[in-house]
């Protein structure tokens, strides 16, 4: 079946601008997590979603970084007034029903703060 | 705080020859995971390991788990040029991953 899909792959923006990045799960699992990965460096964890809740948001860096999961599957993750640090591969993962499940990852996307 | 360390980051093989790459992590946990990264491509899942004393094989390589040492390695036998990528330990906590940084493998004829 499908994978975990994210869009857009890359997104190029300015400093100061307001971007959305999207996770389409894999379809049964109710535990997505989001993920950044930092050149050269391995993927850090942002925030966990149990259903439509945030489970553990203590990785989001501060207050520009917000996400949602309206319905307990597709899910945006929203960073506001960017700034030149927050450039990185935002991956997205899945997994069955939270702790324990292995997570599979999405393509990831690729956003670039000028 | 959990932390998790590779080492080497960086390891230039010869082919068919065998190495070995090692995951130390600081805390309890017992779920340790293997993923492998291909230049610009996500995460592809190898290993999950469950329990102390777990191995588990797929072709080429081997990842054991002894949580006694907080400690896991994966062995590559007899290296080929396919395998060059890098590759991730990554450890449950509290439902997360916690990744180390990476191991850097590179095959050379």
């Amino acid at each position: 079946g499908a994978g975990v899909s994210q869009t857009p792959s890359n997104k190029v923006t300015e400093k100061g601008k307001y971007v959305e990045l999207r996770c389409d799960p894999i379809s049964g699992h109710t535990a997505l997590y989001w993920y950044r990965q930092s050149l050269g460096q391995g993927p850090e964890f942002l925030i966990y979603f149990q259903g439509t809740g945030a489970a553990d948001d203590s990785g989001l860096p501060n207050d520009r970084f917000f996400a949602v999961r309206p319905e307990g599957s597709v899910s945006t993750l929203k960073i506001q007034r960017t700034e030149r640090g927050d450039s990185a591969v935002y991956l997205c993962a899945s997994s069955l029903a939270g702790a324990g499940n292995e997570q599979f990852f999405g393509p990831g996307t690729r956003l670039t703060v000028l | 705080e959990l932390k998790v360390e590779q080492n080497p980051l960086f390891l230039s093989m010869q082919e068919k020859k065998n190495y070995t790459i090692y995951c130390n992590y600081s805390t309890t946990s017992d779920r340790l995971y293997w993923y492998r990264q291909d230049p610009g491509k996500s995460l592809e899942s190898l290993f999950v390991l469950l329990s102390n004393g777990a191995v588990k094989q797929e072709g080429r390589l081997m990842a054991s788990l002894d949580t006694k040492a907080r400690l896991s390695t994966l062995h590559i036998t007899a290296a080929v040029h396919d395998l060059s990528a890098t590759y991730f330990c990554a450890v449950e906590s509290q439902g997360n991953l916690i990744f180390g940084k990476g191991t850097k493998l590179s095959v050379k004829p």
